[in-house]
C-alpha cells in the first residue's frame, strides 16, 4: 500500500516552463518535506511544513515554491526550471522527531 | 549546524563477511540518528532508529556520543543487502522544528 504517493513518476519540462510536482499521503502525518536529490548526492531539504507552518531552507532557490492546501496534499512549484534543476524530487512525511520519515517514490524531473 | 559524514562512497564485501558502514555526525544538541536504505529502483526506506535500539534484517547500529558516530553493522552480509545506505540526523531547524539531514550515502555491494 503506497502511503506517500508522488505524481508523476517522471516529468519532462521545457527550460523556463513552470512545472508542478505533487505529493499526497494517507498517513495523516502533520509534517511534510520536499527533498531534491541529484545524481550521486545526498537528498537535500528544500522545504518542510509542520501542519500549515511553512519552513524554507536558506539555500533553497527563489525559483522553488511550495503549497500545502490540506493535510493530505503538498505541491512543489518550480517557476522557471533551469537545466540545473533536473533531479529526483522526494516527498516525505513524519509525525515526530524520533519516528523517522516515510518517503514517496519520487518524481524524476528532466529539463530540456 | 548539523552535518553527517559517510566516509566511504563504495563498500564491497563477500557474502558471509562482516560489514560495517561508517557514519559520523556533528551536532551541538542531542541527536536523533537513523539509517535509511534504498534498494535498486525502490523508494528510500527507514532501516533503523537509534532510539529503538533494534536489529532489523540483522543490522544494528549503536550511537557513540563520545566518538559522534552511528556505524551500521551486520555480522554476516547477504547478497540481498546490496543497496545504497544513508545515515541521517534529525536536528533543530530554527525555532522548534526539526529537519532530517542526510549523509552522502554508501553503496554496499555484496558479492557471491
Amino acid at each position: 500500500d503506497a502511503m506517500v504517493i508522488q505524481n508523476p513518476r517522471y516529468q519532462v519540462t521545457q527550460f523556463g516552463k513552470p512545472v508542478t510536482l505533487s505529493c499526497s499521503q494517507t498517513l495523516n502525518h502533520n509534517v511534510m518535506y520536499w527533498y531534491q536529490q541529484k545524481s550521486s548526492q545526498a537528498p537535500k531539504l528544500l522545504f518542510h511544513y509542520y501542519d500549515k507552518d511553512f519552513n524554507n531552507e536558506a539555500d533553497t532557490p527563489d525559483n522553488f515554491q511550495s503549497r500545502r492546501p490540506n493535510t493530505s496534499f503538498c505541491f512543489l512549484d518550480i517557476r522557471s526550471p533551469g537545466l540545473g534543476d533536473a533531479a529526483m524530487y522526494l516527498c516525505a512525511t513524519g509525525v515526530s522527531r524520533s519516528y523517522g520519515y516515510t518517503f514517496g517514490s519520487g518524481t524524476r524531473l528532466t529539463v530540456v | 549546524a548539523q552535518r553527517v559524514t559517510q566516509p566511504e562512497k563504495l563498500l564491497s564485501v563477500f557474502k558471509g563477511a562482516p560489514v560495517e558502514l561508517k557514519c559520523n555526525y556533528s551536532y551541538s544538541g542531542s541527536p536523533e540518528l537513523f539509517w535509511y536504505v534504498q534498494y535498486s529502483r525502490q523508494r528510500l526506506q527507514l532501516l533503523l532508529r537509534h532510539i529503538s535500539r533494534e536489529s532489523i534484517k540483522g543490522f544494528t547500529a549503536d550511537l557513540n556520543k563520545g566518538e559522534t558516530s552511528f556505524h551500521l553493522k551486520k555480522p554476516f552480509a547477504q547478497e540481498e543487502d546490496s543497496a545504497m545506505y544513508y545515515c541521517a540526523l534529525s536536528g533543530l531547524s530554527g525555532g522548534s522544528n526539526y529537519k532530517l539531514t542526510f549523509g552522502k550515502g554508501t553503496l554496499l555491494t555484496v558479492n557471491p
